[in-house]
């Protein structure tokens, strides 16, 4: 069945930097788009970024425009979302998700999430 | 960037009841509507996709409607363990963007 697992949260000072991961299992990896999605404590859902299945197209939020990077590697199965400058702002659980075959933007599996904290 | 609207942000309904919530797009974005449910604790979970189609494993008492700006989740018969916290979801353009969410509590 499909997995996800993230890992690589916890606190971090602002200004610093912090990388998640997610480990895809029971799917083909490499066939399909992923995204990150966050949800600051007592809020709504944000998305944040995106990446093709091959790595050949990504995008991002204006929020975390030019400080975060997502990448994928397929020979360890796994999607990474590389923060920089971290702010305050920033905390939140991140979620990596799994992108419907087909339809675009659309996510049918989530991982159970990476808490980030950045102290204000 | 397209806003999602999402109405009400609570309602409050007893087992058994037809529960309908809406969400409203800032332009037109088709049929690219999600919507998801997530309780406490947990990561969200897909019930719609496209507007109108259920996704595999999720009760039929969930349907969706809608296409252009305006969109409807409709539970026709609220089951205990539908408490929780329900968005919509644009995909047709990125930044993908969420409505703010509508909290289905127990009257």
């Amino acid at each position: 069945q499909v997995q996800l697992v993230e890992s690589g949260g916890g606190v971090v000072q602002p200004g610093r930097s912090l990388r998640l991961s997610c480990e895809a299992s029971g799917f083909i990896f490499s066939s399909y788009g992923m995204h990150w999605v966050r949800q600051a404590p007592g809020k709504g859902l944000e998305w944040v970024s995106f990446i093709s299945y091959d790595g050949s197209n990504t995008d991002y939020a204006d929020s975390v425009k030019g400080r975060f990077t997502i990448s994928r590697d397929k020979s360890k199965n796994t999607l990474y979302l590389q923060m920089n400058s971290l702010r305050a702002e920033d905390t939140a659980i991140y979620y990596c998700a799994k992108q419907i075959l087909g339809y675009r933007g659309i996510t049918h599996y989530w991982g159970q999430g990476a808490l980030v904290t950045v102290p204000s | 960037d397209i806003q999602m609207t999402q109405s009400p942000s609570s309602v409050s309904a007893s087992v058994g009841d037809r529960v309908t919530i809406t969400c409203r797009a800032s332009q037109s974005i088709s049929s690219w509507l999600a919507w998801y449910q997530q309780k406490p604790g947990k990561a969200p979970n897909l019930l719609i996709y496209a507007a109108s189609s259920l996704e595999s494993g999720v009760p039929s008492r969930f349907s969706g409607t809608g296409s252009g700006t305006d969109f409807t989740l409709t539970i026709s018969s609220l089951q205990p363990e539908d408490f929780a916290t329900y968005y919509c979801q644009q995909a047709n353009s990125f930044p993908l963007t969420f409505g703010g969410g509508t909290k289905v509590e127990i009257k």
